[in-house]
């Protein structure tokens, strides 16, 4: 059936990149997405890409998806404390309901 | 402003008084469903409504009911509210079901059942 795995936790040093990870299992996917959490909010879409694309890039957030191995990647450039938030993958075909992963915890130390 | 609301934000309440969440969007979607998120689970999907008068089951849909009589609301009831359904819910909306449409989400309701 239809899954979404990430880890739950990442840590990363205030100016390093973030790097986070995901893989899905449907292979008919036709966008995947990544929202972001901030807390005591709902999520709100920071970004997507459509399945026939490897590689999307949108200021400090470059998303990279490799279809053979269904790994999708959202790398967050220079984090910022503001970027302290649960980052959810996701995957969707058209009139089908979306599936999120579990959600990554991103903190930002100093 | 384009939004989805729900209410109210946090509820305790005692097991078997049924309670009611309520949820609006005014963007006129077409699409609406609720989600519970619970830690390490994610967001699993309750129930949803592709228009009104149109509802079906999600994930996990055992404990709730749902009704859509009009596009812009489509609350969430608890008729028997036991402790595992002590949870934080999301009401989200979009203009259709799936791709491309983006899902809008409210700001949360966190239910404490003791």
């Amino acid at each position: 059936g239809e899954d979404v795995e990430q880890s739950l936790f990442l840590s990363v040093r205030e100016g390093d990149s973030s790097v986070i990870n995901c893989t899905y299992t449907d292979s008919s996917s036709t966008y995947l997405y990544w929202y972001k959490q901030e807390p005591g909010a709902g999520l709100q879409l920071l970004t997507y890409i459509f399945s026939n694309m490897d590689m999307k890039q949108d200021q400090r957030l470059t998303v990279l998806l490799n279809k053979k191995d269904k790994h999708l990647s959202l790398r967050i450039a220079d984090t910022q404390t503001g970027d302290s938030a649960i980052y959810f993958c996701a995957e969707s075909i058209p009139a089908s309901k979306i599936i999120f992963g579990s959600g990554t915890r991103l903190s930002i130390r100093p | 402003e384009a939004q989805v609301t729900q209410n109210p934000r946090y509820l305790i309440t005692v097991t078997g008084k049924k309670l009611t969440v309520t949820c609006s969007q005014n963007m006129n979607h077409e699409y609406m469903s609720w989600y519970r998120q619970d830690p390490g689970l994610g967001l699993r999907q309750i129930y949803y409504s592709m228009n009104v008068e149109v509802t079906d089951k999600g994930d996990v849909p055992e404990g709730y009911k749902v009704s859509r009589k009009e596009k812009r609301n489509f609350p969430l009831i608890l008729e028997s509210p036991s402790p595992n359904q002590t949870s934080l819910y999301f009401c989200a909306s979009s203009l259709r079901q799936g791709a491309p449409y983006e899902q809008y989400f409210g700001p949360g309701t966190r239910l404490t059942v003791t």
